[in-house]
């Protein structure tokens, strides 16, 4: 199975953009590339995926490399709402396969006021 | 719309006691799914349905039994509980498999 690596935390300052990076050298070419997040005490937040163009929302960017090795997930305003647990997933993209979201152990973003 | 609601919040159980743990959706989802998460990891999926009528093991199926009710509910029972099966639990739903996925507010259970 194709697995992602995170930083296991960042900080960031209120109000300023925030670029969370993951790696993901085995990707298969039919899988997506998924992000959740996870406010303390919740369940996991859908925030964003996409297969190999970048992807835009209303809450976030999402930044492909070519290769489809790494992504990037973009906040381009933090705000301390934002601090969370981010996890980057890979979604396998064979309908045979079910629809298994493997979260690892994510990246911890702290937000400064 | 609710969303994906759960019942109970909190959970205390003797080892051996059996509980069953409830999750309904009101968004007209195909498919749901059972995660555990346990301190400090990121969930694993336990068992998921595809589609009303269909169940599926995840990656942590032992111990555990569920229950595709009907297209609104997904019911997860563990029949001899263990304190190995301390964790929360999270239940969710999507359009259809592969699809984003939304997500109830978690059982804490501590079995003892």
């Amino acid at each position: 199975d194709a697995k992602t690596t995170q930083p296991n935390s960042m900080e960031s300052n209120e109000e300023e953009p925030v670029h969370l990076p993951c790696n993901h050298s085995t990707i298969s070419g039919t899988d997506y590339i998924h992000w959740y997040r996870q406010l303390p005490s919740q369940g996991p937040e859908y925030v964003i995926h996409g297969l190999t163009s970048n992807v835009n929302n209303r809450m976030a960017s999402l930044a492909i490399a070519e290769d489809r090795k790494s992504s990037t997930l973009i906040l381009h305003r933090a705000t301390l709402r934002d601090a969370a647990v981010y996890y980057c997933i890979l979604r396998y993209g064979e309908e045979t396969s079910g629809s298994r979201l493997t979260f690892g152990e994510g990246t911890q973003l702290t937000v400064n006021p | 719309n609710a969303g994906v609601t759960q019942t109970p919040k909190f959970q205390v159980l003797k080892t051996g006691q059996s509980m069953t743990l409830q999750c309904a959706q009101d968004m007209n989802h195909n498919s749901m799914y059972w995660y555990r998460q346990d301190p400090g990891m990121g969930l694993r999926l336990i068992y998921y349905s595809a589609s009303e009528g269909t169940t599926d093991k995840g990656e942590v199926p032992n111990g555990y039994n569920v229950s595709r009710l009907n297209k609104r509910e997904f019911s997860l029972r563990l029949e001899s509980a263990a304190p190995s099966q301390t964790s929360v639990y999270f239940c969710a739903s999507s359009v259809d498999r592969g699809l984003e996925q939304y997500f109830g507010p978690g059982t804490r259970l501590t079995v003892t």
